[in-house]
Protein backbone atom coordinates (compact mmCIF):
# COMPACT_ATOMS: atom_id res chain seq x y z
CA UNK A 1 0.00 0.00 0.00
CA UNK A 2 1.70 3.39 -0.89
CA UNK A 3 -0.54 5.53 1.17
CA UNK A 4 -1.76 7.12 -1.84
CA UNK A 5 -5.41 6.55 -1.97
CA UNK A 6 -8.15 7.23 -5.32
CA UNK A 7 -11.71 7.54 -5.49
CA UNK A 8 -13.64 6.01 -7.04
CA UNK A 9 -12.51 2.99 -8.36
CA UNK A 10 -14.46 2.47 -10.95
CA UNK A 11 -17.03 5.16 -13.34
CA UNK A 12 -19.19 4.30 -15.97
CA UNK A 13 -20.38 6.97 -17.59
CA UNK A 14 -22.26 8.18 -20.65
CA UNK A 15 -20.51 10.81 -23.56
CA UNK A 16 -20.38 14.30 -22.71
CA UNK A 17 -21.48 14.04 -19.30
CA UNK A 18 -18.36 15.28 -16.61
CA UNK A 19 -17.08 13.62 -13.45
CA UNK A 20 -14.69 14.34 -10.67
CA UNK A 21 -11.63 11.80 -9.74
CA UNK A 22 -10.11 12.54 -6.32
CA UNK A 23 -6.67 11.63 -4.59
CA UNK A 24 -5.31 11.72 -1.28
CA UNK A 25 -1.73 12.03 -1.44
CA UNK A 26 0.84 10.37 1.77
CA UNK A 27 1.14 12.03 4.75
CA UNK A 28 3.69 14.97 4.47
CA UNK A 29 3.68 14.88 0.71
CA UNK A 30 3.16 18.19 -1.13
CA UNK A 31 3.51 17.46 -4.98
CA UNK A 32 0.24 15.28 -6.95
CA UNK A 33 0.68 14.40 -10.28
CA UNK A 34 -2.22 13.09 -12.51
CA UNK A 35 -1.51 10.37 -15.48
CA UNK A 36 -3.63 8.95 -17.44
CA UNK A 37 -2.70 5.33 -18.97
CA UNK A 38 -4.18 3.79 -21.80
CA UNK A 39 -3.67 0.64 -24.30
CA UNK A 40 -2.60 2.88 -27.77
CA UNK A 41 -0.87 5.81 -25.34
CA UNK A 42 0.99 4.24 -22.61
CA UNK A 43 1.19 6.11 -19.23
CA UNK A 44 0.84 9.85 -20.04
CA UNK A 45 1.65 12.63 -17.26
CA UNK A 46 -1.56 14.97 -17.28
CA UNK A 47 -0.21 17.94 -15.05
CA UNK A 48 1.27 18.08 -11.83
CA UNK A 49 0.44 20.36 -8.46
CA UNK A 50 2.88 21.50 -5.71
CA UNK A 51 1.33 22.77 -2.20
CA UNK A 52 -1.74 24.64 -4.22
CA UNK A 53 -0.06 25.18 -7.06
CA UNK A 54 0.18 24.13 -10.63
CA UNK A 55 3.58 23.29 -11.32
CA UNK A 56 4.25 21.53 -14.21
CA UNK A 57 1.29 20.84 -17.49
CA UNK A 58 1.91 17.63 -19.65
CA UNK A 59 -0.42 16.49 -22.43
CA UNK A 60 -3.61 17.43 -20.22
CA UNK A 61 -6.95 18.42 -22.56
CA UNK A 62 -8.31 21.77 -22.68
CA UNK A 63 -11.96 19.62 -21.47
CA UNK A 64 -10.20 18.49 -18.27
CA UNK A 65 -8.85 20.75 -15.20
CA UNK A 66 -7.04 19.86 -12.10
CA UNK A 67 -6.58 21.25 -8.44
CA UNK A 68 -5.09 20.97 -5.08
CA UNK A 69 -6.88 22.11 -1.85
CA UNK A 70 -5.74 23.28 1.08
CA UNK A 71 -5.67 19.98 3.02
CA UNK A 72 -2.99 18.70 -0.23
CA UNK A 73 -5.96 16.67 -2.00
CA UNK A 74 -6.62 16.95 -5.41
CA UNK A 75 -9.35 16.42 -8.35
CA UNK A 76 -9.16 15.70 -11.77
CA UNK A 77 -12.46 17.42 -13.30
CA UNK A 78 -12.92 15.67 -17.13
CA UNK A 79 -15.43 17.08 -18.65
CA UNK A 80 -17.43 16.93 -22.33
CA UNK A 81 -16.33 13.13 -22.33
CA UNK A 82 -15.70 10.98 -25.38
CA UNK A 83 -14.97 7.36 -25.65
CA UNK A 84 -11.57 7.71 -26.16
CA UNK A 85 -11.21 9.22 -22.61
CA UNK A 86 -11.72 6.04 -21.41
CA UNK A 87 -8.75 4.96 -19.43
CA UNK A 88 -6.86 4.14 -16.30
CA UNK A 89 -6.34 7.43 -14.49
CA UNK A 90 -3.60 7.68 -11.59
CA UNK A 91 -2.98 10.03 -9.25
CA UNK A 92 0.74 10.03 -7.41
CA UNK A 93 2.34 12.19 -4.97
CA UNK A 94 5.69 12.73 -3.76
CA UNK A 95 7.63 14.79 -0.97
CA UNK A 96 8.76 17.83 -2.45
CA UNK A 97 8.83 18.41 -6.51
CA UNK A 98 12.06 17.81 -9.06
CA UNK A 99 14.02 15.24 -10.02
CA UNK A 100 15.46 13.59 -7.09
CA UNK A 101 12.25 12.08 -5.31
CA UNK A 102 10.41 9.09 -6.41
CA UNK A 103 6.82 9.27 -6.38
CA UNK A 104 3.84 6.78 -5.16
CA UNK A 105 1.23 6.34 -6.73
CA UNK A 106 -2.46 5.01 -5.98
CA UNK A 107 -4.52 2.42 -6.75
CA UNK A 108 -6.03 4.18 -9.97
CA UNK A 109 -9.79 5.43 -11.01
CA UNK A 110 -10.77 3.09 -14.38
CA UNK A 111 -13.07 5.75 -16.19
CA UNK A 112 -14.91 4.17 -18.74
CA UNK A 113 -17.01 6.11 -21.21
CA UNK A 114 -19.90 4.83 -22.99
CA UNK B 1 12.68 15.03 -27.95
CA UNK B 2 12.91 12.89 -25.01
CA UNK B 3 12.35 9.28 -24.73
CA UNK B 4 12.50 6.25 -23.10
CA UNK B 5 12.42 3.37 -24.76
CA UNK B 6 11.35 -0.11 -24.18
CA UNK B 7 12.41 -2.43 -26.64
CA UNK B 8 10.80 -5.68 -25.54
CA UNK B 9 7.17 -5.62 -25.44
CA UNK B 10 7.72 -8.82 -23.65
CA UNK B 11 10.37 -10.92 -21.67
CA UNK B 12 10.09 -14.83 -20.83
CA UNK B 13 12.10 -16.42 -18.07
CA UNK B 14 12.12 -19.37 -16.16
CA UNK B 15 12.12 -19.21 -12.45
CA UNK B 16 15.56 -19.32 -10.80
CA UNK B 17 17.20 -18.26 -13.99
CA UNK B 18 19.13 -14.12 -14.30
CA UNK B 19 16.49 -11.54 -15.87
CA UNK B 20 17.15 -8.42 -17.80
CA UNK B 21 14.42 -6.30 -18.82
CA UNK B 22 16.41 -3.36 -21.30
CA UNK B 23 15.76 0.30 -21.18
CA UNK B 24 17.19 3.03 -23.10
CA UNK B 25 16.82 7.07 -22.73
CA UNK B 26 17.34 10.13 -24.78
CA UNK B 27 17.04 13.30 -22.54
CA UNK B 28 18.70 16.19 -22.42
CA UNK B 29 21.29 17.07 -19.87
CA UNK B 30 22.02 14.65 -17.06
CA UNK B 31 19.59 11.55 -17.12
CA UNK B 32 18.09 10.83 -13.53
CA UNK B 33 16.19 7.22 -13.99
CA UNK B 34 13.81 5.48 -12.30
CA UNK B 35 12.15 1.84 -12.81
CA UNK B 36 8.22 0.95 -11.46
CA UNK B 37 6.63 -2.06 -11.48
CA UNK B 38 2.44 -3.00 -12.20
CA UNK B 39 1.45 -5.45 -10.84
CA UNK B 40 -2.62 -6.71 -12.30
CA UNK B 41 -5.22 -3.82 -11.30
CA UNK B 42 -2.65 -1.83 -8.89
CA UNK B 43 -0.76 1.14 -9.38
CA UNK B 44 2.89 1.93 -10.04
CA UNK B 45 5.58 0.82 -7.19
CA UNK B 46 8.84 2.58 -7.29
CA UNK B 47 11.56 -0.06 -7.43
CA UNK B 48 14.64 1.85 -7.66
CA UNK B 49 16.14 5.01 -9.29
CA UNK B 50 19.51 6.22 -10.98
CA UNK B 51 20.90 9.93 -9.92
CA UNK B 52 24.37 10.01 -9.64
CA UNK B 53 27.22 8.05 -8.36
CA UNK B 54 27.46 4.17 -8.75
CA UNK B 55 26.27 3.05 -11.83
CA UNK B 56 24.79 -0.37 -10.40
CA UNK B 57 21.88 0.51 -8.36
CA UNK B 58 19.75 -2.05 -6.36
CA UNK B 59 16.72 -1.46 -4.99
CA UNK B 60 13.46 -3.49 -3.92
CA UNK B 61 12.93 -7.33 -3.89
CA UNK B 62 16.48 -8.08 -5.02
CA UNK B 63 16.34 -6.25 -8.40
CA UNK B 64 18.82 -3.92 -9.35
CA UNK B 65 19.91 -1.77 -12.32
CA UNK B 66 23.23 -0.71 -14.50
CA UNK B 67 23.41 2.90 -15.68
CA UNK B 68 25.62 3.09 -18.82
CA UNK B 69 25.66 6.27 -20.18
CA UNK B 70 27.92 5.61 -22.93
CA UNK B 71 24.89 3.26 -24.36
CA UNK B 72 22.58 5.62 -22.50
CA UNK B 73 20.73 2.84 -21.04
CA UNK B 74 19.46 2.16 -17.62
CA UNK B 75 18.44 -1.82 -17.82
CA UNK B 76 16.88 -3.99 -15.04
CA UNK B 77 17.84 -7.20 -13.21
CA UNK B 78 17.98 -9.32 -11.15
CA UNK B 79 20.25 -12.72 -10.25
CA UNK B 80 17.43 -15.36 -10.24
CA UNK B 81 14.09 -14.30 -11.12
CA UNK B 82 10.77 -15.57 -9.30
CA UNK B 83 7.24 -16.41 -10.25
CA UNK B 84 5.91 -13.73 -8.41
CA UNK B 85 8.29 -11.35 -10.42
CA UNK B 86 5.69 -12.06 -12.70
CA UNK B 87 4.43 -8.19 -13.93
CA UNK B 88 4.56 -4.89 -16.08
CA UNK B 89 7.58 -3.02 -15.79
CA UNK B 90 7.92 0.52 -16.36
CA UNK B 91 11.19 2.39 -17.27
CA UNK B 92 11.17 6.18 -16.45
CA UNK B 93 13.18 9.31 -16.93
CA UNK B 94 13.01 12.76 -15.45
CA UNK B 95 12.92 15.66 -17.94
CA UNK B 96 12.09 19.20 -18.19
CA UNK B 97 14.57 21.37 -15.06
CA UNK B 98 12.94 22.27 -12.18
CA UNK B 99 9.34 22.35 -13.46
CA UNK B 100 9.76 19.21 -15.42
CA UNK B 101 7.97 15.76 -15.16
CA UNK B 102 8.75 11.69 -15.79
CA UNK B 103 8.57 10.40 -19.08
CA UNK B 104 7.43 6.26 -19.02
CA UNK B 105 8.50 4.11 -21.56
CA UNK B 106 5.88 1.73 -23.27
CA UNK B 107 6.45 -1.27 -20.06
CA UNK B 108 8.18 -4.16 -20.82
CA UNK B 109 5.64 -7.56 -19.64
CA UNK B 110 7.75 -10.01 -17.59
CA UNK B 111 6.31 -13.51 -17.51
CA UNK B 112 8.29 -16.16 -15.25
CA UNK B 113 7.39 -19.61 -15.64
CA UNK B 114 8.29 -22.39 -12.71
Amino acid sequence: DSGVTQTPKHLITATGQRVTLRCSPRSGDLSVYWYQQSLDQGLQFLIQYYNGEERAKGNILERFSAQQFPDLHSELNLSSLELGDSALYFCASSETSGRFYEQYFGPGTRLTVT
Amino acid sequence: AQSVAQPEDQVNVAEGNPLTVKCTYSVSGNPYLFWYVQYPNRGLQFLLKYITGDNLVKGSYGFEAEFNKSQTSFHLKKPSALVSDSALYFCAAYYGGSQGNLIFGKGTKLSVKP
